[in-house]
């Protein structure tokens, strides 16, 4: 069964830093881009950050460059995020998602995992 | 302020066809595949429309999508309960180098 299943969430205090992981299953992981996208209590989906399969490009959201870094484990079938200087915007469900190939969108997503900033 | 321009909410009767909008610019939706997805309450996105009209297996043929210009839009034709929920437009922007999403939709079965 394909699967994405997110970890790492929690509560942590601004200017604090986290590190959220997407373990992917079923499928073979380092022929996919894949997503973090992020969703604020009660708002709508936003994109974050995407990485090529082989981990030699990404792509950032303005709100995030510099802040958040996006990286891969192809031998471990993971995707990371990690967030540093974190503030109160930044409070989401992140969820990772595979973008399926020959631009078939994104097509596998995880449940999600919760960060909350706040002091 | 999103990249992607939604209306906020649409509404119909069962049976009735829906349609959403989604309006941005020559630098995502011109140039772009446009995808949509639908979110129910407490859940995960999923993929309803790829390249602006093609539909992932599983994804019922209520469901249609085009695009034309700077716009595209959703349609449900046939509208059911289940329908109930979020709807959202994306696209790659080559002036942001990175996926647009539009506000979002929330849909309602009356």
């Amino acid at each position: 069964e394909v699967q994405l299943v997110e970890s790492g969430g929690g509560l942590d205090q601004p200017g604090g830093s986290l590190r959220l992981s997407c373990a992917a299953s079923g499928f073979t992981f380092s022929n996919y881009w894949m997503h973090w996208v992020r969703q604020a209590p009660g708002k709508g989906l936003v994109w974050v950050a995407r990485i090529k399969g082989d981990g030699t490009s990404t792509n950032y959201a303005d709100s995030v460059k510099g802040r958040f870094t996006i990286s891969r484990d192809n031998a471990k079938n993971s995707l990371y995020l990690q967030m540093n200087s974190l503030t109160a915007e930044d409070t989401a469900v992140y969820f990772c998602a595979r973008d399926g190939l020959y631009n078939s969108g994104m097509d596998v997503w995880g449940q999600g995992t919760t960060v909350t900033v706040s002091s | 302020q999103s990249v992607l321009t939604q209306p906020p909410s649409a509404s119909g009767t069962p049976g009735q066809r829906v349609t959403i909008s989604c309006s941005g610019s020559s630098s995502n939706i011109g140039s772009n595949h446009v995808y949509w997805y639908q979110q129910l309450p407490g859940t995960a996105p999923k993929l309803l429309i790829y390249r602006s009209n093609q539909r992932p297996s599983g994804v019922p043929d209520r469901f249609s999508g085009s695009k034309s210009g700077t716009s595209a839009s959703l349609a449900i034709s046939g509208l059911r309960s289940e329908d109930e929920a979020d709807y959202y437009c994306t696209a790659w922007d080559n002036s942001l180098s990175g996926v647009v999403f539009g506000g979002g939709t929330k849909v309602t079965v009356l």
